[in-house]
């Protein structure tokens, strides 16, 4: 596809939910990211790949938040037992890497009731 | 200390002004700078890259300053349609090359 593509565009899930955030990337695009973002904040960094590498994943919160990319292109991420806090716009974003600009998708609105 | 830190603002100018925004980011080895447009409710959206030499797409210029780890984006002539938040963003170096963290952002508001 021509932009970064992410489903489903919204979520709604209740506490103790597991939920799956798909992105697929711009067709070879190495860098992959993943981003959250709370009402009023930039993007807060989660994890990124470097085709199936997952190059740093120091910003997942919890070890309740899980993210793959096993081909090197689609990726998820997971959130097993979501909590309300979990609750943000998830934003990937892809990129050619080495200080290439990223492409963002239009995000997934996760909300946890 | 956040990486890189912004004035959220918000800044309100009438249409024709000059604005600046400035960010400072803490990781001197950070290689890449860049300034995106975050529109209400839509995904960030790049603006332009930053360079040392400085650079200027029509109304916008950016600076990069390495000494003091500051960027700057400055908006001339602001219309309507400038309204948004703008978020300043910096590669990481080093052993976190290729990550790259966003300031909080900062909100431009301009009226007629």
């Amino acid at each position: 596809g021509a932009g970064v593509s992410q489903s489903p565009r919204y979520k709604v899930a209740k506490r103790g939910q597991d939920v799956a955030l798909r992105c697929d990337p711009i067709s070879g695009h190495v860098s992959l990211f993943w981003y959250q973002q709370a009402l009023g904040q930039g993007p807060e960094f989660l994890t990124y790949f470097q085709n199936e590498a997952q190059l740093d994943k120091s910003g997942l919160p919890s070890d309740r938040f899980f993210a793959e990319r096993p081909e090197g292109s689609v990726s998820t991420l997971k959130i097993q037992r979501t909590q309300q806090e979990d609750s943000a716009v998830y934003l990937c974003a892809s990129s050619l890497g080495g200080g290439s600009p990223l492409h963002f998708g239009n995000g997934t609105r996760l909300t946890v009731t | 200390r956040k990486e890189v830190e912004q004035d959220p603002g918000p800044f309100n100018v009438p249409e024709g002004a000059t604005v600046a925004f400035n960010c400072t980011y803490s990781n001197s080895a950070s290689q890449s700078f860049f300034w995106y447009r975050q529109d209400c409710r839509k995904e960030p959206k790049l603006l332009m890259s930053v360079y040392s030499s400085g650079n200027e797409d029509g109304r916008f210029t950016a600076q990069l300053n390495r000494a003091s780890q500051y960027i700057s984006l400055l908006i001339r002539d602001s219309k309507l349609s400038d309204s948004a938040t703008y978020l300043c963003v910096v590669e990481a170096g080093g052993t976190s090359y290729g990550k790259l963290t966003f300031g909080q952002g900062t909100i431009l508001t301009v009226h007629p």
